[in-house]
């Protein structure tokens, strides 16, 4: 089955500085790769995805960045602020066929932004 | 609109009780999932559930965990014969098609 790693665990930055969080994934036929950020007591929210046909994807502050060959994904945020603080999962499914869209997650990112 | 909603919101139960959780997909998603998150730790998949078909349960841990869903609306996950390690966040998902899952708050379950 799919196998998700994911780094730094913890990551403290200042604000206004940027964060980059990595993945790397073990299934090749995983084609669907989204973020979640999860503030405490709080579900998982989810804040921006990439699908496996796109190189990059940005969306205001925050982009993802996928490498198929090497099976690492990236999400980057610019010019952090203290809300930005919170718990950042990526994961990764095949989404199709018979894998219906299941996800496998990464352990997590405990982002700390210092005002 | 509304999003998804699961209840208790906390649910603290002695070891051997039986607890049935709650899970109100956004309306009109057909597919629903449920995940565990144990304290400090990512999600893990125990079941999801589209449309009609029968459901996939290969990620529930053992026999004492089992859910259903009526239609496709409300689910219900239900652990019987507690132990501690259940204590965790079940957290429950759902999305319209394939990519897209959006969760609720969960539910933290404490087993004493």
């Amino acid at each position: 089955g799919e196998n998700v790693e994911q780094h730094p665990s913890t990551l403290s930055v200042q604000e206004g500085d940027s964060a980059v969080i990595k993945c790397t994934y073990s299934d090749s036929a995983s084609n669907y790769f989204p973020w979640y950020k999860q503030e405490l007591g709080k579900g998982p929210q989810l804040i921006i995805d990439i699908r496996s046909n796109v190189g990059e994807k940005k969306d205001q502050r925050i982009a993802v960045t996928l490498n198929k060959t090497a099976k690492h994904f990236s999400l980057h945020i610019t010019e952090t602020q203290p809300e930005d603080s919170a718990v950042y999962f990526c994961a990764a499914s095949n989404a199709g066929g018979t894998s219906y869209g299941k996800l496998t997650f990464g352990q997590g990112t405990i982002l700390t932004v210092h005002p | 609109g509304a999003g998804v909603s699961q209840s208790p919101s906390n649910k603290v139960t002695e070891k051997g009780k039986d607890v049935e959780l709650r899970c109100d997909p956004i309306s009109g998603h057909t597919a629903l999932y449920w995940y565990r998150q144990r304290l400090g730790q990512g999600l893990e998949f125990l079941i999801y559930f589209q449309g009609n078909s029968a459901p996939d349960k290969s990620g529930l841990p053992s026999d004492r965990f089992s859910a259903e869903r009526t239609g496709e609306s409300v689910s219900t996950l239900t652990i019987q014969r507690t132990q501690q390690e259940d204590s965790a966040v079940y957290l429950c998902a759902s999305s319209l098609t394939l990519r897209g899952q959006y969760f609720g708050p969960g539910t933290r379950l404490t087993v004493t």
